[in-house]
């Protein structure tokens, strides 16, 4: 595609509930990142995709958090069990050989009730 | 592990007035980029520079690998500059990770 597109774009859930986030990556970018913003915080590292398999996930927050990537493209980022401390905003980014520009999405903004 | 700083934290200005943002980092990099994030909105890249310096209409980007600083500056201000501006570097073994400073909330006045 043109961009990173992200999906939803809000996300209201009840605590306790699983909630699943989506990244597209421009295509034929082989290396996707997820990042969190909390409010009035800077960004968060998650985890970092390298094709298909996640060299650093040392991000994660908690064992709640898990992420995967199918086809070298498509990336889903599940929280289980909602707490109302993980409400931010989901920031993707992608971006092609090293050393180029990260393009970012335009982010999940998930709020736990 | 790699710190990036940011300095101002927050930085108010009146139109017409230029604007430097400092970033200092700790560890070697390969590249250093210049985000931006407008209220409520996306992150939308400046620059990403790896020596001296680039120009894209009023925004100057340059970087001093030696000292690991790099500023961004703003000639001509206008509130519609008026977001938070954030300088990431990419390290790590294999310059794949992006750490990033917390950014400067920019108010540009009118």
């Amino acid at each position: 595609g043109a961009g990173v597109s992200q999906s939803p774009s809000n996300k209201v859930t009840e605590k306790g509930k699983d909630v699943e986030l989506r990244c597209d990556p421009i295509s034929g970018h082989t290396a996707l990142y997820w990042y969190r913003q909390s409010l009035g915080q800077g960004l968060e590292f998650l985890i970092y995709f390298q094709g298909n398999s996640a060299p650093d996930k040392s991000g994660l927050p908690s064992d709640r958090f898990s992420a995967e990537r199918t086809g070298g493209s498509v990336s889903t980022l599940t929280i289980q069990r909602t707490q109302q401390e993980d409400s931010a905003v989901y920031l993707c980014a992608s971006r092609g050989q090293v050393n180029t520009e990260a393009f970012f999405g335009q982010g999940t903004r998930l709020t736990v009730v | 592990k790699n710190e990036v700083e940011q300095s101002p934290q927050n930085l108010t200005a009146q139109e017409g007035e230029f604007i430097t943002i400092n970033c200092s980092y700790s560890v070697g990099i390969s590249a250093l980029h210049w985000l931006q994030q407008h209220p409520g909105g996306g992150i939308v890249s400046l620059f990403m520079l790896s020596s001296g310096k680039k120009k894209h209409g009023r925004l100057i980007a340059t970087i001093n690998i030696q000292e690991k600083h790099s500023s961004l500056h703003i000639t001509a201000s206008h509130p519609r500059d008026s977001a938070v501006y954030i300088c990431a570097d990419y390290s790590g073994g294999s310059n794949y990770k992006l750490t990033f400073g917390k950014g400067t909330l920019l108010t540009v006045n009118p």
